[in-house]
């Protein structure tokens, strides 16, 4: 079974306007990390965030969000007042338990920002 | 610059010749991650080395891969009688294993060509 599923390889948002980014996961450890990485044409990895397993928050930094439902494992990145520069590759991954050698990432999704 | 960095960018070579791949992590991580990212698609994980513990070699694809690092920094990755399927962006990270999150830090990748 895939670790980290990206079920939207591509996606449109209208500037302004939020846009969620779909990712499940799979696994029986209890502790684990999840975050989202944004590859934008130049190819360069830029981290976006983070959550972690037992964190009861959902995890937030400026305009990314991380909508974490446990029970369901999902961990979906929503993006508030889209920008043409939020265009790029979006890449969700897991780290399982305290291996830190055991990072799983998805298959991407391309987003696409319409002025 | 404090951040990874990768040499070279790109890299033409031709069918079964050997190719050299170099990383320079951030200073003080102690974990350094080569992963391989075919065309449009997710990062496949390679290789891990943590401090001077034994690497994880599980995701190599054949051994006609190999890799080192040197001192617990610089990491070669050594691709020997190159196929043209090993044509891809060549991703290093490093991250600092017992940071709150241990997220990795990429470099801008070095972007293989094999004729």
């Amino acid at each position: 079974a895939q670790k980290i599923t990206q079920t939207q390889p591509g996606m449109f948002v209208q500037e302004k306007e939020a846009v969620t980014l779909d990712c499940t996961y799979d696994t029986s450890d209890q502790s684990y990390g999840l975050f989202w990485y944004k590859q934008p044409s130049s190819g360069e990895m830029i981290f976006l965030i983070y959550q972690g397993s037992y964190d009861e928050q959902n995890a937030t930094e400026g305009r990314y969000s991380l909508n974490f439902q446990k029970a369901r494992k999902s961990a979906n990145l929503v993006i508030s007042a889209s920008q043409l520069g939020d265009s790029a590759m979006y890449f969700c991954a897991m780290r399982e338990g305290y291996n830190f050698n055991k990072f799983y990432f998805g298959s991407g999704t391309k987003l696409n920002v319409k002025p | 610059g404090a951040g990874v960095s990768q040499s070279p960018s790109n890299k033409v070579t031709e069918k079964g010749k050997d190719v050299e791949l170099r990383c320079d992590p951030i200073s003080g991580h102690t974990a350094l991650y080569w992963y391989r990212q075919s065309l449009g698609q997710g990062l496949e994980f390679l290789i891990y080395f943590q401090g001077n513990s034994a690497p994880d070699k599980s995701g190599l694809p054949s051994d006609r891969f190999s890799a080192e690092r040197t001192g617990g920094s610089v990491s070669t990755l050594t691709i020997q009688r190159t196929q043209q399927e090993d044509s891809a962006v060549y991703l290093c990270a490093s991250s600092f294993v017992g940071s709150s999150y241990n997220e990795q830090f990429f470099g801008p990748g070095t972007r293989l060509t094999v004729l």
